[in-house]
């Protein structure tokens, strides 16, 4: 059962305008969000994080709305810029307990 | 400050061999996590460690699966004997004490890509 979902499996947008990545979860347990960033033949690289006594996060070009009645975050970027092309993958967890990740997302960046 | 380690970064076995992987965490992390990432799916936790103690194992296919982290520090993930729907990459990461309500972020290695044929 895949308690985070991205549906969306890739999204291309242009350099300098905003990139949105959408996450949906199913567990109210969760308290903690995460996202990561993935590069080819690299692990993940934390990005930015938000706990459930929040709805933002802002963190430079990079930040993280929760809203936790539908269950939903969302990354924006901006400005989108090249190198901000990866897979961006989205985790939960609840109670520090282990975290389930979401299929991901691929953003391609325009220059 | 050091990354994860992680070694083999590739390998290549044919089904029913065995294989292991090795993995160092950052230092002064007290908890390391083994995943397993199949394409096109987000990385599946396999067995998470608290220093040296199992805290969960329960998606561990422990017919076929089995780690240990011997005095808290390093990491040996085997397989053995190995199936063609064990091909995957191979993630270990490291966080500090995970115990309790606090979360805290992961840090991941650069994964060892396994290809069973």
């Amino acid at each position: 059962d895949q308690q985070v979902k991205q549906n969306s499996p890739s999204l291309s947008v242009q350099e300098g305008r905003i990139s949105i990545l959408n996450c949906d979860y199913t567990n109210s347990m969760f308290d903690y969000f995460l996202w990561y960033k993935k590069y080819p033949a690299e692990g993940p690289t934390f990005l930015i994080s938000i706990s459930s006594i929040k709805d933002k996060n802002e963190d430079g070009r990079f930040t993280v709305f929760l809203n936790k009645s539908a269950k939903h975050l969302s990354l924006h970027i901006v400005p989108s810029q090249p190198g901000d092309s990866a897979v961006y993958f989205c985790a939960a967890s609840g109670s520090g307990n282990q975290f389930y990740f979401g299929t991901g997302t691929s953003l391609t960046v325009i220059p | 400050e050091a990354g994860v380690a992680q070694s083999p970064r590739y390998k290549i076995i044919e089904k029913r061999q065995s294989v292991a992987f090795w993995c160092n965490p950052i230092s002064g992390h007290a908890t390391l996590y083994w995943y397993q990432q199949i394409l096109g799916q987000g990385p599946k936790l396999l067995i998470q460690f608290q220093n040296n103690g199992v805290v969960d194992d329960s998606q561990l296919p422990k017919d076929r699966f089995s780690a240990e982290r011997l005095k808290g520090v390093d990491s040996t993930l085997k397989i053995q004997p190995a199936k063609l729907e064990d091909s995957a990459v191979y993630l270990c990461a490291s966080s500090l004490s995970a115990s309790g309500s606090v979360a805290y972020e992961q840090y991941f290695g650069p994964g060892t890509r396994l290809t069973v044929t």
